[in-house]
């Protein structure tokens, strides 16, 4: 069964700095797809970011982007000029894409705190 | 358009107490996920639908899990004789799963529904 690990229970950062979550997950399989998945107190998941693993380029959204590191199933996602507003938990998931069932695997997520 | 919705937002319930959650996913999506998430953990997965038809039911705890989506659009998960050990946010998410990449198609999830077991 796949595995999705954080080992960064909390993390914090300064406003404007840069900040990287960890993530790295466990798999047999060479095609899948990774996301990062915010979540604020109000308790709705929001889609951060995804990668398709056959694509070797990092994956970027405006001021997050990834370094993925599919030999070392490695999937780290950097926040960057960080504001207030993205102080949440972050989660990171992963899912197969051949076959199986179409569901999302999550870590245990990090707390992310945005210090002013 | 509205995003997925779910209610009730809150729910205490005694122990023993059935209860029912709703989930009403965005107009047009095939698939519909439940997700149980315990306090300061990770979702974990509960139930899959595609349309009316419930494809993985692996993550039910117990046979007092039981969720249903009879017209392929609106969504019950089902608790009966709820203990504590059930207390946690019940996320729903649903999803369009595009031609071309049907498992890269994100989640789009609800508010949740926290429950409470007294």
């Amino acid at each position: 069964a796949q595995t999705v690990t954080q080992s960064q229970p909390e993390m914090s950062v300064q406003e404007a700095e840069t900040v990287t979550l960890s993530c790295t997950y466990d798999t047999s399989e060479s095609d899948y797809y990774l996301f990062w998945y915010k979540q604020p107190p109000s308790r709705q998941m929001i889609l951060v970011i995804r990668q398709e693993a056959y694509k070797q380029q990092n994956a970027t959204e405006n001021r997050f982007s990834v370094n993925f590191q599919k030999a070392a199933k490695s999937f780290s996602l950097k926040i960057s000029d960080s504001q207030l507003g993205d102080a949440a938990m972050y989660f990171c998931a992963y899912r197969r894409t051949q076959g199986g069932s179409e569901k999302l695997v999550f870590g245990k997520g990090t707390k992310l705190t945005v210090n002013p | 358009g509205a995003g997925v919705s779910q209610s009730p937002r809150y729910k205490v319930a005694k122990r023993g107490q059935d209860v029912a959650l709703r989930c009403d996913p965005i107009s047009g999506h095939v698939s519909l996920f439940w997700y149980q998430q315990a306090l300061g953990q990770g979702p974990e997965f509960l139930t899959y639908f595609q349309n009316e038809a419930q494809l993985d039911k692996s993550g039910l705890p117990s046979d007092r899990f039981f969720a249903e989506r009879p017209e392929g659009s609106v969504s019950t998960l089902k608790i009966q004789r709820t203990q504590q050990e059930d207390s946690a946010v019940y996320l729903c998410a649903s999803s369009a799963p595009g031609y071309r990449e049907p498992k890269g198609s994100p989640l789009h999830f609800g508010n949740g529904t926290r429950l409470t077991v007294t």
